[in-house]
């Protein structure tokens, strides 16, 4: 059964202290996996694809690296703007139909 | 562009009652889809559709029924409702079957009291 875990569960950090977020998977066929943001009220909104062992995206302070078992979201010198859940997901399946999500991590930036 | 656009934003329902989540996109997606998501628990698929006229089951679609008639709307009918169905409820879309970027709604929140 494919499955993905997200951790922590939740993170505080103040502003300007760098870390990295965790999502582990067990998916036969990985299509690719994706990052998202989701703000308090909101839907989530797209952030990465990541396809391959290796390979790197980045974008403003955010990083997203994956291996053949995890992802990480490494979140460079953070701002109160960067609080939100970032969830992960992976698609997978013999088509990529399947998109299985995990349950976040709660990340929130202090001043 | 707006998207992926869902209605209401907030309902209270009472135990028994039914009701629709409308959701329309004007992307021109192929795939659309249901989600509930509770505390602690990743995004779960209710139920999905590839194309007008075709609709399938994902993983936990009892208590509820979906149909297509176009491309653009997907509503969802919450058949007689429950409080094991309070919940966020988000509709998506992506371009195909496989198509791999999925946007969501806005999300509608339900309390089945």
């Amino acid at each position: 059964e494919d499955q993905v875990t997200q951790s922590p569960e939740a993170l505080r950090l103040q502003e300007g202290e760098s870390s990295s977020l965790n999502c582990s998977y067990t998916v036969s066929g990985l299509r690719g996996l994706f990052w998202y943001r989701q703000d308090p009220g909101k839907g989530p909104e797209f952030l990465f694809t990541l396809y391959s062992a290796g390979e790197e995206k980045e974008k403003e302070r955010l990083k997203a690296t994956l291996t053949k078992k995890e992802s990480f979201l490494h979140i460079t010198a953070p701002k109160p703007e960067d609080s939100a859940t970032y969830l992960c997901a992976v698609q997978a399946g013999n088509y990529g139909q399947n998109f299985v999500f995990g349950p976040g991590t709660r990340l929130s930036v202090l001043p | 562009n707006a998207g992926v656009t869902q209605t209401p934003k907030f309902q209270v329902l009472k135990t028994g009652q039914s009701m629709t989540l409308q959701c329309a996109q004007d992307m021109n997606h192929e795939y659309m889809s249901w989600y509930r998501q509770d505390p602690g628990m990743g995004l779960r698929l209710i139920h999905y559709s590839v194309g007008a006229g075709i609709t399938d089951q994902g993983e936990v679609p009892n208590g509820y029924n979906v149909s297509r008639s176009t491309t653009e709307d997907f509503p969802l009918r919450l058949l007689s409702a429950a409080p094991s169905q309070t919940s966020v409820y988000f509709c998506a879309s992506r371009s195909g079957f496989s198509g791999n970027t999925i946007y969501f709604g806005e999300g509608s929140w339900l309390t089945v009291v």
